[in-house]
């Protein structure tokens, strides 16, 4: 059965403090691997696409990249204003997409 | 505004009760999605509609019925919900069945049933 897992569920950071989230999957075919953040009452807003492994992206202090069975979305001297739910997903072709449950991401001024 | 308007954004109604809910884009999208966001829980998508299909995941209850009018427009109709339907309902569009884009998400409708 095709799987997205994210981890960790919460992740509470001092502003400056860089980590990483990671996504890993478990999935029959992999047409593209999304990012995306979500605010509170807000829908996701996308952030990356990556295709295939070995693949980075980069979007101010966000950092996506790719492996066969995960990807990471590093953070770099995060601020309080990145503060959001964090939400990966993966197509696997044509309608079907998968999402992971998020990971909510606090950062402390 | 990200392009894709959700009405209302807040519902409250009794499981007897009959709403809808309302989803609009004006971005040239032609598939259009429902998805339901329950706390702690990954998007489960619900209904799909593009130029060429109708695509429903099997496990929605019938008391959720879709209508998509024209390509710019699509609806939930709500009836007889349970208390375990209250969640965040949100609308998406895309270019095509794959999008290098992602989906666009509208803000959301926020269902409670009591």
């Amino acid at each position: 059965e095709d799987q997205v897992t994210q981890s960790p569920e919460a992740l509470r950071l001092q502003e400056g403090e860089s980590s990483s989230l990671n996504c890993s999957y478990t999935v029959s075919g992999l047409r593209g691997l999304f990012w995306y953040r979500q605010d509170p009452g807000k829908g996701p807003e996308f952030l990356f696409t990556l295709y295939s492994a070995g693949e980075e992206k980069e979007k101010e202090r966000l950092k996506a990249t790719l492996t066969k069975k995960e990807s990471f979305l590093h953070i770099t001297a995060p601020k309080p204003e990145d503060s959001a739910t964090y939400l990966c997903a993966v197509n696997t072709g044509g309608f079907k997409t998968i999402f992971g449950a998020g990971t909510r991401l606090f950062v402390k001024a | 505004e990200t392009g894709v308007t959700q009405t209302p954004r807040h519902l409250v109604m009794g499981m007897t009760n009959k709403k809808s809910l309302k989803c609009e884009q004006h971005l040239g999208h032609n598939a259009m999605y429902w998805y339901k966001q329950s706390a702690k829980k990954p998007l489960e998508l619900m209904f799909v509609y593009s130029l060429e299909e109708r695509v429903e995941n099997n496990s929605v209850p019938s008391r959720f019925s879709p209508e998509c009018p024209n390509s710019s427009h699509l609806f939930l109709h709500l009836h007889t919900l349970q208390p375990e339907d209250s969640a965040l309902y949100l609308c998406a569009s895309t270019d095509d069945r794959f999008s290098n884009y992602g989906y666009t998400f509208g803000s959301g409708t926020r269902l409670t049933v009591v």
